[in-house]
């Protein structure tokens, strides 16, 4: 099974703030990368698919990059809704596979 | 695009289950769907998947759930469903079903998407 191994666990930031999220994959999953973010109660919210690509909706404050077999989610100019938890996962291969999670907390 | 999500609640070990997910706004016989479940306050993970008649109609399994569970659909009436049995403790978690793969034609050729839909999710509870 391909691992994504997700950094930070956990992230403190401030109303504003710009933040890096990182995935790291065990192999190469091409660009079949994804990024959601999720609050509590809720539903995973898509934001960006083939590694950089916006979900429909989904503000341009959400940059997804990459490079090789790592995997970047970006923020920008941090809002109270932003604070969350965000997930990458590959579907390159089966099993579909997430990271841990990162939670972003103020 | 929307997905409805209905089904789950509580039920003993060695029971069995079945959750549906309706689906509309897009074209759902075009679409791989998957289903994801989550134990509450931990991370996704992804139990299977089935791909659209066009491609075939197969399914796949993660480990834990492969011999369990089932997934199928009813095109005619843009449902998904998951048929779970022998249920165990370990798969108490809230379910989610999810477009896998989808594509839609446009004006400039089809447009692919990948979970770009979630449904609400349904608790399932495991217990004695």
């Amino acid at each position: 099974d391909i691992q994504m191994t997700q950094s930070p666990t956990s992230l403190s930031a401030s109303v504003g703030d710009r933040v890096t999220i990182t995935c790291r994959a065990s192999q190469d999953v091409r660009y079949n990368v994804g990024w959601f973010q999720q609050k509590p109660g809720k539903a995973p919210k898509p934001l960006i698919s083939d590694a950089v690509s916006l979900q429909s909706g989904v503000p341009t404050k959400f940059i997804g990059s990459s490079s090789g077999t790592d995997f970047t989610l970006t923020i920008t100019s941090l809002q109270p809704e932003d604070f969350a938890t965000y997930f990458c996962q590959q579907y390159y291969s089966l099993p579909i596979t997430f990271g841990h999670g990162t939670k972003l907390d103020i | 695009v929307q997905l409805v999500q209905s089904g789950g609640g509580l039920v003993k070990p060695g029971g069995s289950l079945r959750l549906s997910c309706a689906a509309s706004g897009f074209t759902f016989n075009n679409a791989w769907m998957s289903w994801v479940r989550q134990v509450p306050g931990k991370g996704l993970e992804w139990i299977g998947r089935l791909k659209s008649k066009a491609d075939g109609g197969t399914t796949q399994y993660a480990a834990p759930v492969k011999g369990r569970f089932t997934i199928s659909r009813d095109d005619s009436k843009n449902m998904l469903y998951l048929q779970m049995s022998d249920l165990k403790t370990e798969d108490t978690a809230v379910y989610y079903c999810t477009t896998d793969y989808r594509w839609e034609p446009g004006q400039w050729g089809a447009t692919d998407y990948y979970f770009d839909s979630w449904g609400q999710g349904v608790l399932v509870t495991v217990s004695s």
